[in-house]
């Protein structure tokens, strides 16, 4: 079946620092992927999408490629500020249904 | 401006007690969702309904129930029969049908029962 794995928390870097969060997933077919962001108290926003192999989402300075030969979709950010802070869930939709991570809780300090 | 709301932000309640969380979109989107999450932890489906008059079990429905008669309104019930509902309530849409679309959520609900 369809699932998502990715990289368990928490993760804390400091302010500028470069930021991988690891998402790999498992699926039948042509998957979409997506990187969902969910700041404290609030609901999850949408970051960034790909809907087929080799296209890069991107969007606030965070990227991410879908790789179909390493089944992955891994989130990156070249210089993080403290506003980047929350938890991030990397999903994927196909098959009729959408599945989540558990999310990676990141905190950028000054 | 387009969206998901849910009210109340915030909503306590006696164990024992049902209460009704609301949720709305003016996205004109056809599938709406409710997911629960607990401290730490990833979502859950409860419930979705892909059409209006028409709704099905996500993995954690018991003891909660939906209704689906507009399409702008997708409300949920946490009944007494839950027995553990103190958690973040999160509604979601979806252009069409299909589980496969992007989903959008809404702010929240907070529900802590005593």
């Amino acid at each position: 079946g369809n699932s998502v794995t990715q990289m368990e928390g928490p993760v804390t870097l400091s302010e500028e620092a470069f930021l991988t969060i690891n998402c790999t997933y498992t699926a039948t077919g042509y998957p979409s992927l997506f990187w969902y962001v969910q700041y404290p108290g609030e609901g999850l926003q949408l970051l960034l999408k790909a809907t087929k192999a080799d296209d890069k989402g991107s969007n606030k300075g965070f990227e991410a490629t879908y790789r179909k030969e390493t089944t992955s979709f891994h989130l990156e950010k070249g210089s993080v500020q403290v506003s980047d802070s929350a938890v991030y869930f990397c999903a994927l939709s196909g098959g009729n249904q959408f599945y989540f991570g558990t999310g990676t809780s990141l905190t950028v300090i000054p | 401006d387009g969206g998901i709301t849910q009210s109340p932000k915030y909503l306590f309640r006696k164990e024992g007690q049902n209460v009704t969380l609301s949720c709305e979109q003016n996205l004109n989107h056809d599938a709406m969702y409710w997911y629960r999450q607990d401290p730490g932890q990833g979502l859950r489906l409860i419930y979705y309904s892909q059409i209006v008059n028409d709704f099905q079990k996500g993995d954690i429905a018991e003891g909660y129930s939906v209704s689906r008669e507009k399409k702008e309104s997708f409300p949920l019930t946490v009944t007494s029969a839950q027995k553990n509902p103190t958690a973040f309530y999160l509604c979601a849409s979806s252009l069409q049908g299909s589980l496969s679309y992007e989903q959008y959520f809404g702010p929240g609900t907070r529900l802590t029962v005593t």
